[in-house]
């Protein structure tokens, strides 16, 4: 199974930080990358595909990048709704694996 | 819009065997397929498996071989997944999320979500 890990597993920011989380897979992914956010009791989002696309009503302040084993999300505004967990997630070979997930707090 | 509307929350006896529904609209639900991930309290998300919501087919991450079963009824646009020999450990939220690819391709990516199904496993 390709292992996902985050990286850090949290961090505290304040509103309009540039806030950076990064996601290494334990084999090439190539661009097989996927980005999700999710709430406290809310059902994870969509926010990024493929290492750097993003998802139709996601707001450009978030962006992705990276290839093979390394990758990167970006909020380059941090804003009062994006505080939140970020999972990155595999889809080049099964299981789909995620990352352990990465909480943003409010500084 | 698309909307993945999910049953009612679950408690469960070790042992046995629990079906989670997820009935689509807002979409052709045969033209995209569907797949199961869950989360355990406080933990990270796991991919279980996905249908076609099409022609039925299944394929399932390893960890749940012989214990997961994923239907779904085109007449009511809707999937089923059912997990049996349920332990402690199957205490989860379980998700039915969409596969954004229309068509015969899925590209295991996770588009919509349903609300999410509690699950809880308990003696």
């Amino acid at each position: 199974d390709i292992q996902m890990t985050q990286s850090p597993s949290s961090l505290s920011a304040s509103a309009g930080d540039r806030v950076t989380i990064a996601c290494r897979a334990s084999d090439n992914i190539y661009t097989y990358l996927n980005w999700y956010q999710q709430k406290p009791g809310e059902a994870p989002k969509f926010l990024i595909y493929e290492a750097s696309s993003l998802q139709s009503g996601v707001p450009s302040r978030f962006s992705g990048s990276g290839s093979g084993t390394d990758f990167t999300l970006t909020i380059s505004s941090l804003q009062p709704e994006d505080f939140a967990t970020y999972y990155c997630q595999q889809s080049r070979s099964p299981p789909y694996t995620f990352g352990q997930g990465t909480k943003v707090e409010i500084k | 819009q698309v909307q993945l509307v999910q049953s009612g929350a679950e408690v469960k006896k070790p042992g046995a065997s629990v079906k989670v529904s997820c009935k689509a609209s807002g979409y052709t639900f045969t033209n995209h397929y569907m797949h199961w991930v869950r989360q355990a309290p406080g933990q990270g998300l796991e991919w279980m498996g996905i249908i076609n919501s099409s022609g039925g087919a299944t394929r399932n991450a390893q960890k749940f071989q012989g214990r997961i079963t994923m239907t779904r009824d085109t007449s009511t646009s809707t999937v089923y997944m059912e997990l049996s020999s349920l332990s402690s450990e199957d205490t989860a939220v379980y998700y039915c999320a969409r596969d954004p690819s229309p068509g015969e391709s899925h590209v295991f990516q996770f588009d919509s979500w349903g609300q999410g199904t509690l699950v809880t496993v308990s003696s």
